[in-house]
């Protein structure tokens, strides 16, 4: 049963940079799939940060790409979101998740996911 | 971006009713389209893809149908533990986008 669990720290101030790990347990991430961020706020709601592959080619929100990357490091089976220069809007719960999808297909979903960790962007 | 709509906002129901959950693309996404149910202080969890498709595990009270704009997410005989939020999310194209949810509280 593959099993996900995001860390990195709970508070930051603005203009700092956040910095996340996403551990995987009971799967090889260089075995394949997409690995996703999202992230969850009151006033935004679900928002998808953006994915990587196991050969680190990665695609990322429009509308974060200027102060986002997302990595992976196949040797400690985990990957990572960087977001630089966040301010109070980056206040969220952010989750990683597996993304799946069909053959052929530009049907993705994302299953399963981890259960989250909050962060808060306050001076 | 595509924009998804959620109707209604919140529901009330009872125990034993079969409800029905609306989204609405943008534009036409296929059958891109899936649902997802959220429990307080959870993560989300699966429960349909490719807009008709059971994620293994999900109990058969659930199902979904749509393509293109429109697509409903059924429970027929609703259990104490179907009260939560639920969500739609299209995988068209990037951004990947999220419905607003739908509440589903009991009566």
């Amino acid at each position: 049963q593959v099993q996900l669990q995001e860390s990195g720290p709970g508070l930051l101030r603005p203009s700092e940079t956040l910095s996340l790990n996403c551990s995987v347990f009971g799967y090889s991430i260089s075995r394949g799939y997409y690995w996703a961020w999202i992230r969850q706020s009151p006033m935004r709601g679900l928002e998808w940060i953006g994915n990587v592959y196991h050969s680190s080619r990665s695609s990322l929100n429009p509308s974060l790409e200027s102060r986002v990357s997302i990595s992976i490091d196949t040797s400690k089976n985990l990957f990572s979101l960087t977001l630089t220069s966040v301010t109070a809007a980056d206040t969220a719960v952010y989750f990683c998740a597996r993304q799946s999808s069909a053959t052929g297909s530009y049907s993705r979903w994302f299953d399963p996911w981890g259960p989250g960790t909050p962060v808060t962007v306050s001076s | 971006d595509i924009q998804m709509t959620q109707s209604p906002s919140s529901l009330s129901a009872s125990v034993g009713d079969r409800v029905t959950i609306t989204c609405r693309a943008s534009l036409s996404i296929d059958n891109y389209l899936n649902w997802y149910q959220q429990r307080p202080g959870k993560a989300p969890n699966l429960l349909i893809y490719a807009a008709s498709t059971l994620q293994s595990g999900v109990p058969s009270r659930f199902s979904g149908s749509g393509f293109g704009t429109d697509f409903t997410l059924t429970i027929s005989g609703l259990q104490p533990e179907d009260f939560a939020i639920y969500y739609c999310q299209d995988s068209y194209e990037i951004p990947y986008s999220f419905g607003q949810g739908t509440k589903l509280e009991i009566k």
